[in-house]
């Protein structure tokens, strides 16, 4: 079964850190593009990093560019967020999520999701 | 990076049909034939109904269609189910290794 499971989110104050991790499973890891997508509390979906197959090209949104690193170990199936300077506005749940590809080709789009890891700002 | 812009809600009654718009820039909807649609009920994960503006993954009903003309981009919805009640959001490539997601749209199914 194609899954992948994010773990890592917690309360933390602002300022702090915190690593999110994604463990994926039922598909061969390294051939996929993932990223990281959230989703404030109420509010809608909020694309926040990727990263290829072979960490070669990476992207962020410009609200965490800076902020925020992604990475990934392939040899582990995992991909890592690492959130530093976290503010109140990162509050929400993060999810981890495959890039769907047909033969070796990107189609720009988010095939397999988690159920994510909720990440919480606050004093 | 801002948001592609979406209606906050659309209805029909069941059998009838409901069409979302989503509307971008030439940066981002008009600049790639990348939109994707994503739906996703209470407390669940997004799911993938359309990829690349009008395909179809493997599983998804035909009922569910896409298109794009110039900056703007839409879903339909044919045939309206009560199970298809949710939320809907639009997503597109917009360069530069970057995403962006639409405002979202809430159907309902009367």
């Amino acid at each position: 079964e194609v899954q992948l499971v994010e773990s890592g989110g917690g309360l933390v104050q602002p300022g702090r850190s915190l690593r999110l991790s994604c463990a994926a499973s039922g598909f061969t890891f390294d051939d996929y593009a993932m990223h990281w997508v959230r989703q404030a509390p109420g509010k809608g979906l909020e694309w926040v990093s990727g990263i290829s197959w072979n960490s070669g090209s990476i992207g962020y949104a410009d609200s965490v560019k800076g902020r925020f690193t992604i990475s990934r170990d392939n040899a582990k199936n995992s991909l890592y967020l690492q959130m530093n300077s976290l503010r109140a506005e990162d509050t929400a749940l993060y999810y981890c999520a495959k890039e769907l590809t047909f033969g070796g080709v990107i189609v720009e789009a988010f095939d397999i999701w988690g159920q994510g890891t909720m990440v919480t700002v606050s004093s | 990076q801002s948001a592609l812009t979406q209606p906050p809600s659309a209805s029909g009654s069941p059998g009838q049909s409901v069409t979302i718009s989503c509307t971008g820039t030439s940066s981002d909807v008009g600049g790639y034939n990348y939109v994707s649609w994503y739906q996703q009920h209470p407390g669940k994960a997004p799911k993938l109904m359309i990829y690349e503006v009008s395909k179809r993954p493997s599983g998804v009903p035909d009922r569910f269609s896409g298109s794009k003309s110039g900056n703007t981009a839409s879903l339909t919805v044919s045939g309206l189910q009560a199970e298809d009640e949710a939320d809907y959001y639009c997503s597109s490539y917009a360069g530069s290794n970057s995403y962006v997601f639409g405002t979202g749209t809430k159907v309902t199914v009367l």
